[in-house]
């Protein structure tokens, strides 16, 4: 258990639909990553949140957002939803978010879009 | 962007066989190259990192080597037990905060 909890475990919804993902970092983890993984892409990173402060960004389609919160738990909020968004989504944290830290993942949410 | 190439996609080893696998990256700038194992229905969990003022690193059972003239890096298993079974990743960072992954090895050790 890497201590990073991650809610829904599976979510199923239908095309245009939204859906927000819920992520808990690890007990003093500042920095928290998304990422999507699918079959035909692997791993692709999202964006990362720092202390409540965007820091990176990555492959992120303009239908999604995220933001952490004062509690440092983050949501990513998909909208607009297309068949080709059902993925793993997964949620890292780290201690910080400018050094090389391990990255301690959850357990991902499973999102179909039938 | 950086682009990390993975192989093979899948490999299949005897118990006590070891298994390598092998990662190029495109940015000369990336200097942090850590690897990740995925077990079904799992996230990814670190077992091994090497930064780019170090050529290798070995962690008991597990090393990476790290060819930096040559853009590329290896993550060997020696003596291979069926626990070791699993998706593994290798992934490069340029600033720590965005890595960019592999498209990951389907490791099958076969008792």
């Amino acid at each position: 258990d890497s201590g990073v909890t991650q809610t829904p475990k599976h979510l199923i919804t239908a095309t245009g639909q939204r859906v927000t993902l819920r992520c808990s970092p690890r007990s003093g983890d500042l920095s928290v990553y998304w990422y999507q993984q699918s079959l035909d892409q692997g791993l692709q990173f999202l964006i990362q949140y720092y202390n409540g402060e965007e820091r990176a960004k990555g492959n992120i389609l303009e239908r999604f957002s995220a933001q952490q919160f004062p509690d440092l738990h983050s949501e990513l909020n998909l909208s607009s939803l297309e068949l080709g968004d059902s993925a793993l989504y997964f949620c890292a944290s780290s201690v910080v978010g400018s050094r090389h830290n391990e990255q301690f993942f959850g357990p991902g949410t499973r999102l179909t879009v039938l | 962007g950086e682009n990390v190439e993975q192989h093979p996609s899948t490999l299949s080893v005897q118990e006590g066989d070891s298994a390598v696998i092998k990662c190029t990256y495109s940015d000369s700038a990336s200097n942090y190259f850590p690897w990740y194992k995925q077990e079904l229905g799992k996230g990814p969990q670190l077992i091994i990192d090497i930064r780019s003022n170090v050529g290798e690193k070995k962690d008991q059972r597990i090393a990476v080597t790290l060819n930096k003239t040559a853009k590329h890096f290896s993550l060997h298993i020696t003596e291979t037990q069926p626990e070791d079974s699993a998706v593994y990743f290798c992934a490069a960072s340029i600033t720590g905060n965005q890595f960019y992954f592999g498209t990951g090895t389907s490791l099958t050790v076969i008792p």
